[in-house]
């Protein structure tokens, strides 16, 4: 057990919606990122956030937006969902900016119909 | 923006023989780490580099951090059926940034 705690572990939604996952990072964890894994292939880096506030960016779409709350927990809101945004969707928690090692939840898995 | 190469995509091994891989990238990173995700789970940390040269155990797991800080590999000794896994190399900046391979998928045939 990683201590990150990704929710819902399942979710499936159609075209056009728009949803929100939920991750708490491990206990002492200052930031949480989050991935994106299509099939068969690798992560995806979206967004770090730490102690609130966004630290550093990747290939997030502009219909994705995240925020990290005072508690630490964080969410990643997807909307106008299509085919395409159908993934794994992990978030990872580390104890300071960047270089500690990610401790990953055990995902979200998203499909769009 | 930085990119890591990681070879090989994938690799069909006996059981017994030992596997090496390696991630290579034309940026420097401060930090490398090798991670082993299963089916259906999140990626797990396997070992930690934190220093140019530095060569890290973790059972029958060896890793480089290159001297160079743009490359590292990790072995695997005397390989088991459980090894059986994606493997994911990532480099890490001091900016926050980190970065992943793209998995070296490793089936062990008993």
């Amino acid at each position: 057990d990683s201590g990150v705690t990704q929710t819902p572990k399942h979710l499936i939604t159609a075209t056009g919606q728009r949803v929100t996952l939920r991750c708490s990072p491990r206990s002492g964890d200052l930031s949480v990122y989050w991935y994106q894994q299509s099939l068969d292939q690798g992560l995806q880096f979206l967004i770090q956030y730490y102690n609130g506030e966004e630290r550093a960016k990747g290939n997030i779409l502009e219909r994705f937006s995240a925020q990290q709350f005072p508690d630490l927990h964080s969410e990643l809101n997807l909307s106008s969902l299509e085919l395409g945004d159908s993934a794994l969707y992990f978030c990872a928690s580390g104890r300071d900016r960047g270089n500690s090692p990610l401790h990953f939840g055990n995902g979200t898995r998203l499909t769009v119909t | 923006g930085q990119q890591l190469n990681q070879s090989p995509q994938s690799m069909f091994i006996q059981e017994g023989e030992d596997v090496s891989m390696n991630c290579t990238s034309s940026s420097i990173f401060n930090t490398w780490l090798w991670y082993k995700q299963d089916p259906g789970e999140g990626p797990v940390l396997l070992i930690a580099l934190y220093k140019a040269g530095e060569l890290t155990s973790n059972g029958r797991l060896t890793a480089q951090f290159g001297i160079t800080r743009k490359d590292s590999f990790l072995n695997i000794s005397a390989s088991i059926p459980s090894d059986v896994g994606i493997y994911f190399c990532a480099g890490h900046t001091n900016a926050g940034k980190s970065t992943f391979g793209d998995g070296t998928t490793l089936t062990v045939k008993p």
